[in-house]
């Protein structure tokens, strides 16, 4: 089983709302994966969580804020968004953070920012 | 450093054959190659690591020079399905992320 689950699909939110998105993984995975991809584009890295614990931040605005609170779970909680925030959020997940590990991508949230 | 991939795109028909580059400027650890379709999330295909190793589909092959930091995914016999954006991503150490290059659409046609 390689799946890695997340909600919601879609997502439409205002600029001054408050929300979170939600990446599972049941594979015992301990690393895990917030990308953003706008269209066309490849998926550019936002953070890395290495055993439940933040290991990158790709300089990333504040108002995205993850957190995992276990080793099967990632949040991504967002808050006063911008519209060129909206993009395709795409979870990942694999066996360690490596450059040797295969990384599982989630069906990915699509957000849009009014 | 974002890696290269060529051609931008490519038009098969059904049955033709097709190759895609991947090469980067520095030297590389690990390439990662992924097929993504409109709307879908990236699919891992095949991964290939400095000293030979590679995992991956059986029915995907690819090559991995490590003296010119360059990968090739052969695709053979194109079928339908294989239509969508192929990715790699590369890693310049064993604990590097990831960086994908800007994608190479292929379109299968009947």
């Amino acid at each position: 089983d390689t799946e890695v689950t997340q909600t919601p699909k879609h997502l439409v939110m205002g600029m001054t709302n408050k929300k979170s998105l939600k990446c599972e993984q049941h594979m015992g995975h301990r690393a895990m994966y917030w990308y953003k991809q706008k269209a066309k584009k490849p998926p550019e890295l936002m953070f890395v969580y290495s055993y439940e614990k933040l290991s990158i931040n790709e300089s990333v605005p504040s108002r995205f804020s993850p957190e995992c609170p276990n080793s099967s779970l990632l949040n991504l909680h967002l808050h006063a968004l911008q519209p060129e925030d909206s993009a395709l959020y795409l979870c990942a997940s694999s066996p360690e953070e490596a450059g040797r590990e295969t990384q599982y991508f989630g069906p990915g949230t699509r957000l849009l920012v009014l | 450093q974002q890696p290269v991939q060529s051609p931008q795109a490519v038009i098969l028909r059904e049955g033709e054959d097709a190759v895609i580059n991947c090469s980067s400027s520095k030297a590389l650890y690990s390439v990662h190659w992924y097929r993504q379709k409109h709307g879908e999330a990236p699919v891992f295909l095949m991964i290939l690591l400095k000293g030979g190793e590679q995992k991956g589909h059986e029915k995907i092959s690819a090559s991995f020079n490590e003296k010119k930091q360059q990968s090739s995914l052969y695709l053979t016999a194109s079928q339908l399905s294989y239509s969508g954006t192929y990715f790699c991503g590369t890693a310049s150490g064993g604990s590097e992320k990831l960086v994908f290059g800007k994608g190479t659409k292929l379109t299968v046609n009947p």
